[in-house]
């Protein structure tokens, strides 16, 4: 199985300012790279799919990088409600695999 | 509106069975393929199944093969999934998912084993 690798683990930033969550997987996954948001209490959300597409109703302050084995989220001038846990998946092989989840509190 | 509408989830004792169901409208369902995720309390996410839109690929990671199948029927709309041999370690949040990313969850369904 592919191992998916997120740091940090948790990360704490203020409101307005500017965020990267990495993402290693154990081998080449090309850009089969989604991401998601998942708030407190609630079923996770698509952000990203591709390593760099928006998904459809996300907002533009997401964006996704990368190719092959390391990726990242970029989170731009952060509000209150994007502080949640943030997930990577690889849907390279027939057995996706999630990473451990960032978690971004508000410092 | 798209909207996957997750059901069946109960309490059951270890070694148990148990079959969760995902009731599906808003996109032409037979299109599509499906998957469940699972989310143990306060821990990540989980693939434990996928199902291609015929119906006729199923895959499962280790952790549930032999015990979890999923099915689907195209006509009503729905996914299921069939969970014997319960464990302590099934216990979890079971979200119904659209296609290979995953793009559209359900609200979940919560499976509890325990004695």
């Amino acid at each position: 199985d592919i191992q998916m690798t997120q740091s940090p683990s948790a990360l704490s930033a203020s409101v307005g300012d500017r965020v990267t969550i990495t993402c290693r997987a154990s081998q080449g996954i090309k850009n089969y790279l989604a991401w998601f948001q998942q708030l407190p209490g609630k079923a996770p959300k698509s952000l990203i799919y591709a390593a760099t597409t928006l998904q459809s109703g996300a907002p533009s302050k997401f964006s996704g990088s990368g190719y092959g084995t390391d990726f990242t989220l970029t989170i731009t001038s952060l509000q209150p409600e994007d502080f949640a846990t943030y997930y990577c998946l690889q849907y390279y092989t027939n057995f996706p695999t999630f990473g451990q989840g960032t978690r971004l509190e508000i410092k | 509106e798209v909207q996957l509408v997750e059901s069946g989830g109960a309490l059951v004792q270890p070694g148990g069975s148990l079959r969760l169901s995902c009731a599906v409208s808003g996109f032409p369902f037979e299109n599509y393929e499906m998957n469940w995720v699972r989310q143990a309390p306060g821990k990540g996410l989980e693939w434990v199944s996928y199902i291609s839109s015929g119906g006729t690929t199923k895959y499962y990671p280790d952790s549930v093969k032999g015990r979890f199948t999923i099915s689907r029927d195209n006509a009503n709309k729905s996914v299921y999934l069939q969970m014997n041999s319960l464990r302590a370690d099934d216990t979890a949040i079971y979200y119904c998912v659209r296609n290979d990313i995953l793009d559209i969850w359900g609200q979940g369904t919560m499976v509890t084993v325990s004695s």
